[in-house]
């Protein structure tokens, strides 16, 4: 079964600051990898998805690396504000039919 | 914008009793998925329907839970009896395809205390 880790679990930055999630998988034989932002008690709003052929997606100031073979992703997030601050969850899915196995997040405080 | 409904936003019940959620996907999403978020964890699928049919649901707890999606519109996932193991967020999510790829849209989801 396939294990999703993300390090840290969570991160305090100030303003303006360029910051990087980590996100690690065991099973390389993914069909795509997947980042959501989840903020408190609510549901989850897809970020950027990653097809495993690609190597990178970018939406706005988030850029979202894939390394297939090293098992691990990444989602930079450039010149961050306040309103970043959330959890972020990386998932992989492995058919593409978006049943999905999760990270555990990492919590994100933008510091004005 | 069209949201993903879910009722009711939170819920109290005593282990032994009967629970159930309603979900309202977005109007057209053939696909619609249930999710269990355990806090601090990462939501983990419980079951996945194409229109009125259940794609997968390997991970449901047969035993007592149940879903079902009889139009092929909105969802109903219910837990008799519940149990304390059982509070969590459930989320519902329904998808399309975007791009080529299915999107996920998630409701707020349904918190469960069970005491």
């Amino acid at each position: 079964k396939q294990e999703v880790t993300q390090i840290p679990a969570a991160l305090s930055v100030p303003e303006g600051e360029n910051l990087v999630l980590n996100c690690s998988f065991t099973d390389s034989a993914i069909y795509n990898l997947q980042w959501f932002r989840q903020d408190p008690g609510k549901g989850l709003t897809s970020l950027l998805l990653i097809q495993s052929s690609q190597r990178e997606q970018t939406s706005g100031r988030l850029n979202a690396s894939l390394d297939k073979s090293s098992g691990r992703s990444t989602l930079y997030i450039a010149a961050s504000q306040p309103g970043d601050s959330a959890t972020y969850l990386c998932a992989s899915d492995q058919t593409g039919a978006n049943n999905l196995f999760f990270g555990t997040g990492t919590r994100l405080t933008v510091i004005p | 914008e069209a949201e993903v409904a879910q009722s009711p936003r939170y819920k109290i019940t005593e282990k032994s009793q009967a629970v159930a959620f309603w979900c309202d996907p977005i109007s057209g999403h053939a696909t619609l998925y249930w999710y269990r978020q355990i806090l601090g964890q990462g939501p983990e699928l419980l079951v996945q329907f194409q229109d009125e049919s259940v794609v997968d649901d390997s991970q449901l707890p047969k035993d007592r839970f149940s879903a079902e999606r009889l139009k092929g519109v909105d969802s109903t996932l219910k837990i008799q009896p519940a149990e304390l193991g059982d509070s969590a967020m459930y989320l519902c999510a329904s998808s399309s395809t975007t791009g080529g790829y299915e999107k996920l849209f998630f409701g707020s989801g349904t918190q469960l205390s069970v005491l």
